[in-house]
């Protein structure tokens, strides 16, 4: 399809243990954002990819998050050493330019649950 | 005063009625606006931009107020379906391009 991807749809983790979330943008989007929601918040803001700049982290909540992209392709975001706290909907949204005049579009989020 | 503020509601209307909200904004450098809806439990969707002019779509109206600083949304004829949480997402010029959101109205739409 010609819409965000993200993947794995759910994750059911214990805790401590690391994991990685993937997002495929639409093609030639270069912005990429991701964003946390838990349940019944808004959502909250983590990281900004633009190109081939420096990434916007000022949303990453701890040490314990990363994310990468390369170029205008895949971003993943990797939680080590999960906590209860984590447990939320992870989406990621891209759009066509920087600039803000662009709407964002999102995947379908993934669902992270830590036991 | 929070960037961006929505009255969380919920908004408990009948079909066919006539409902709004608005979203005020607090940098009067803000440029871009829209309006995003979410269902539970899903991701949020693309409703409308909102011009400087106002715009319409169906029963669904946008319109911005820079005087004012807020941005409103009008839907016409609620339907069951228009049922979900409605975003504003403001867009300001500066050193990273981060949209803010605003935390959601609640409608409800019942029988």
């Amino acid at each position: 399809g010609a819409g965000v991807s993200q993947s794995p749809s759910n994750k059911v983790t214990e805790k401590g243990k690391d994991v990685e979330l993937r997002c495929d943008p639409i093609s030639g989007h270069t912005a990429l954002y991701w964003y946390r929601q838990r349940l019944g918040q808004g959502l909250e803001f983590l990281i900004y990819f633009q190109g081939n700049s420096a990434p916007d982290k000022s949303g990453l909540p701890s040490d314990r998050f990363s994310a990468e992209r390369t170029g205008e392709s895949v971003s993943t975001l990797t939680i080590q050493r999960t906590q209860q706290e984590d447990s939320a909907v992870y989406l990621c949204a891209s759009s066509l330019v920087d600039g803000g005049l662009e709407p964002q579009h999102f995947g379908d989020g993934t669902r992270l649950s830590i036991l | 005063r929070k960037e961006v503020e929505q009255d969380p509601g919920p908004f408990n209307v009948p079909e066919g009625a006539t409902v709004a909200f608005n979203c005020t904004y607090s940098n009067s450098a803000s440029q871009s606006f829209f309006w995003y809806r979410q269902d539970c439990r899903k991701e949020p969707k693309l409703l409308m931009s909102v011009y400087s002019s106002g715009n319409e779509d169906g029963r669904f109206t946008a319109q911005l107020n820079r005087a004012s600083q807020y941005i409103s949304l009008l839907i016409r004829d609620s339907k069951l379906s228009d049922s979900a949480t409605y975003l504003c997402v403001v867009n300001t010029p500066g050193g990273s391009y981060i949209p803010t959101f605003g935390r959601g109205t609640s409608l409800i739409v019942h029988p």
